[in-house]
């Protein structure tokens, strides 16, 4: 079975300071990972994914994600944060070989400080 | 392109009433879904249709949720007869073609909230 695990439901950065979202996977088969933003009354919008390819991934608005396999991580980073990010982060995952389900994590709601 | 278009935004019933939620997905996606999320569980796949056909069925909660895809720009998601537990944001998410690198494209929601 597939899952992932967002450490830290809320997180509170202050403008322009680096912000790190943790995810952690866990996938009996290579994983294809992915986050998603939620901002408020939208639906979720794809940030960046994982696929095997390159384990540093880049996104839209700056973000990036690094995958490690020793770790099981997918942590999400800006280096700087800005007012416009504060949203909901969710991690995703789907196990190769599956069809398209995907599992998201619980959620993990960015505020940003001015 | 309009993106996922969800029908109605909002939605206020009464328990024991029925309740019909809309989707229209991306023309040319070939693959819908609809989510559920609520502070508790957070995102849940309710169903997932492939080609208009219903893959896999397991996350409806019971036998009072019913899902439709009668053809390929348009989803029913059906609860009846509903209850307050049933109050969540609904979600629909398109997808072109079934391989895993595809991105989901999701609509903006139905904010179902029953009395």
């Amino acid at each position: 079975a597939q899952s992932v695990t967002q450490l830290g439901s809320h997180v509170s950065v202050s403008e322009g300071a680096l912000v790190l979202l943790r995810c952690n996977y866990s996938s009996s088969v290579p994983p294809y990972l992915f986050w998603y933003v939620q901002y408020p009354n939208q639906g979720l919008q794809l940030l960046l994914k994982y696929t095997s390819a390159a384990t540093l991934v880049k996104g839209i608005n700056g973000f990036e994600a690094e995958f490690k396999k020793s770790e099981t991580s997918f942590h999400l980073t800006k280096p700087s944060a800005h007012m416009s990010d504060a949203a909901e982060y969710f991690c995703a995952v789907i196990s190769s070989g599956g069809y398209q389900k995907v599992t998201f994590g619980i959620g993990t709601k960015l505020q940003v400080i001015p | 392109d309009a993106g996922v278009i969800q029908s109605p935004r909002h939605e206020v019933t009464e328990m024991g009433q029925e309740v019909t939620l809309r989707c229209k997905p991306i023309s040319g996606h070939n693959s819908l879904f609809w989510y559920r999320q609520t502070m508790m569980r957070g995102l849940e796949l309710l169903i997932y249709f492939n080609n208009n056909v219903p893959i896999d069925d397991s996350g409806m909660p019971e036998d009072r949720f019913s899902a439709k895809m009668p053809n390929a720009s348009f989803s029913t998601l059906k609860i009846q007869p509903s209850e307050p537990r049933d109050s969540a944001v609904y979600f629909c998410a398109s997808s072109p073609g079934t391989g895993q690198f595809n991105e989901q494209f999701f609509g903006p929601g139905t904010r179902l909230t029953v009395l």
